[in-house]
């Protein structure tokens, strides 16, 4: 199993511009999760899905959307790219309500 | 805001116990305490988890106080490489996605 991946693992987007964030994983997990982590800060948790179709905001949900048509992809929209976002964004997945797998973060500068 | 306490910053000597304390006051009957590792630039690292009994894997044990109100991970022979950030969490909720909410955490530095 490859996991958790994420794509891309860095980024430089200009203010204003768009782009997705993909996350993918290939446990068939039902829950997936995303966090963004600012420079020495813990995580916070942006959305989650408990399964395909199904979303939630989680703490920090504002100029971020996300979908989930299927039980493997779990993609981050960010619309008007902020420099406040810029952040390393992490993707997640769990079986249910137990442990949650991490990806390798992608790494986001909005300049 | 996170519902638990650690301390910022903690150093251990390699090949000794590490034990890293995590105060939880408000925990409710029905919450579990979650530990989760980051070791620099990487994603977390999911540890242990219990709910009132003391609990041990191949990675760590956790020790549980009999109130719930604190608990203590133990990395019985710390390694270089366990040096990194340990977030002590409380699950916030039942059946709302396994929402973890990360604090602070410890930074372990294990020393030679």
């Amino acid at each position: 199993n490859a996991g958790v991946t994420q794509t891309p693992k860095f980024r430089i987007l200009k203010i204003g511009q768009s782009m997705t964030l993909q996350c993918a994983q290939d446990m068939n997990h039902n829950y997936m999760y995303w966090y963004r982590q600012d420079p020495g800060m813990g995580l916070k948790l942006i959305y989650y899905s408990v399964g395909a179709g199904i979303t939630d905001k989680g703490e920090v949900p504002n100029g971020y959307n996300v979908s989930r048509s299927t039980t493997e992809d779990f993609p981050l929209r960010l619309e008007l790219a902020a420099p406040s976002q810029t952040s390393v964004y992490f993707c997640a997945s769990s079986p249910r309500d137990h442990e949650q797998y991490f990806g390798p973060g992608t790494r986001l500068t909005v300049t | 805001d996170a519902k638990t306490t650690q301390p910022p910053s903690m150093d251990c000597a390699e090949g000794r116990a590490a034990n890293l304390p995590c105060n939880h006051s408000t925990i409710s009957g029905n919450e579990y305490v979650y530990w989760y590792r980051q070791i620099h630039s990487q994603g977390p690292q999911y540890i242990i988890h219990g709910l009132k009994n003391n609990e041990t894997n191949e990675m760590a044990s956790l020790i549980i106080t009999e109130d719930r109100k604190s608990s203590t991970l133990i990395l019985p022979h710390a390694t270089l490489r366990d040096t990194a950030v340990y977030y002590c969490i409380v699950r916030v909720g039942n059946n709302q996605g396994g929402k973890l909410i990360f604090g602070q955490g410890t930074e372990l530095s294990v020393k030679p």
